[in-house]
């Protein structure tokens, strides 16, 4: 079955660190991807999408992911996080034919701390 | 102020009773999807509809029944069927449906407990 593994479950940075959250999903063909971002009492909302293209996505709040083909990744990385970026964060994925249904990981909890 | 409204936040219910989460959106999409939440799971798709009056089960989808008899509206029904109703609900939308890929917006979400 197609899946989506989110390595870390928990992140704890404290601000200014530098943050790669891992994201590998298992379908062989073409995938569209995507980091959500689950602000605490927020709506989950889009952080950025890759459907094809540039395989580095600059994405809202100087997030950014890099879609590695050979290795089935898409991480998302930020040079310098702040106190407001605590979130949980969700990889997902659309395979090619996917009718736009998305295949979501279980996310990553992210606490920074000031 | 355009999006999607999901009422209630909160619901209680007890074992062996239906129950009717709302969902209503005015962005004017095709697509409305229901997706559940559990802790350490991500989210699981229950149901989507890629237009008006037609609806198709997700991964998850028994226990559930939907309908979408508007454009803007995609009601879930929990039934007593589901063993295991107690989970966030969300509800999201995208502009098309059928094959056309792209962002889905979310709702806030109803958090519901069945005891």
């Amino acid at each position: 079955a197609q899946s989506v593994s989110q390595h870390n479950h928990h992140v704890i940075l404290s601000e200014a660190a530098s943050l790669e959250l891992g994201c590998n999903y298992s379908y062989g063909g073409t995938v569209n991807l995507f980091w959500y971002v689950q602000y605490p009492g927020q709506h989950l909302q889009l952080l950025l999408k890759y459907f094809s293209g540039d395989p580095l996505v600059k994405g809202i709040k100087g997030f950014e992911a890099e879609f590695i083909k050979s290795k089935f990744s898409f991480n998302l990385r930020k040079p310098s996080v702040q106190w407001s970026d605590t979130a949980e964060y969700f990889c997902a994925v659309i395979p090619w034919g996917g009718y736009n249904k998305l295949i979501f990981g279980a996310g990553t909890r992210l606490a920074v701390h000031p | 102020d355009g999006g999607i409204t999901q009422s209630p936040k909160y619901l209680f219910r007890k074992e062996g009773q239906n129950v009717t989460l709302s969902c209503e959106q005015n962005l004017n999409h095709d697509a409305m999807y229901w997706y559940r939440q559990d802790p350490g799971q991500g989210l699981r798709l229950i149901y989507y509809s890629q237009i008006v009056n037609d609806f198709q089960k997700g991964d998850i989808a028994e226990g559930y029944s939907v309908s979408r008899e508007k454009k803007e509206s995609f009601p879930l029904t929990v039934t007593s069927a589901q063993k295991n109703p107690t989970a966030f609900y969300l509800c999201a939308s995208s502009i098309k449906g059928g094959g056309y890929v792209d962002e889905q917006y979310f709702g806030p979400g109803t958090r519901l407990t069945v005891t």
